[in-house]
């Protein structure tokens, strides 16, 4: 069965800290990945996504994961960022027929001003 | 925004309550979802419809009745629910159920069971 792993429940960063949130999952056939946020009171939104080609996706606001298949990883990172930023971040994998997606549990960021 | 809105936004019903949890796309997506988002849990999939038609349910108890008359509605029937459903529950349309395809989120209902 798929299943997803977000290592860290909650991280706290300074503003201008550069950001790394790790996710691994598990399926033996093609995937595709993603990263949604959702922002305190808002909906859950896509921040990036990685179908095929490039490993090293970039999404909006300066975000960008890596791919390693041999891994089966699609960390998540953000060179510095910004109070803005706090918010939860979810790993999601697609794959099989049906297109559903497997969440992992989701990180809680917090960035102190 | 994202063109899938969600009504109520907050619910609080008793066990013995019967309601409806409605949801509507306007981006002409061919499929819907309901997840339910618990505390410290990760989302689960309740149901996928793709055209009208319900492809997935995983393992819900039948006091979730789920309906999707057109490929722009859905609904989630609440009936005899227990305190431990109280949750986000989220609707979710894609384009269709390609393993590509990008889902698009409601802002969700949050349900209390009293």
């Amino acid at each position: 069965a798929q299943s997803v792993s977000q290592h860290n429940h909650h991280v706290i960063l300074s503003e201008a800290a550069s950001l790394e949130l790790g996710c691994n999952y598990s399926y033996g056939g093609t995937v595709n990945l993603f990263w949604y946020v959702q922002y305190p009171g808002q909906h859950l939104q896509l921040l990036l996504k990685y179908f095929s080609g490039d490993p090293l996706v970039k999404g909006i606001k300066g975000f960008e994961a890596e791919f390693i298949k041999s891994k089966f990883s699609f960390n998540l990172r953000k060179p510095s960022v910004q109070w803005s930023d706090t918010a939860e971040y979810f790993c999601a994998v697609g794959g099989g027929s049906q297109g559903n997606l497997i969440f992992g549990k989701g990180t809680k960021l917090s960035v102190k001003p | 925004e994202t063109g899938v809105t969600q009504t109520p936004r907050h619910l609080v019903m008793g066990m013995t309550n019967k309601k409806s949890l409605k949801c509507e796309q306007h981006l002409g997506h061919n499929a819907m979802y309901w997840y339910k988002q618990s505390a410290k849990k990760p989302l689960e999939l309740m149901f996928v419809y793709n055209f009208k038609e319900q492809t997935e349910n995983n393992s819900v108890p039948s006091r979730f009745s789920p309906e999707c008359p057109n490929s722009s509605h859905l609904f989630l029937h609440l009936h005899t629910l227990q305190p431990e459903d109280s949750a986000l529950y989220l609707c979710a349309s894609s384009q269709g159920v390609l393993f590509g395809d990008t889902q698009y989120f409601g802002p969700g209902t949050r349900l209390t069971v009293l």
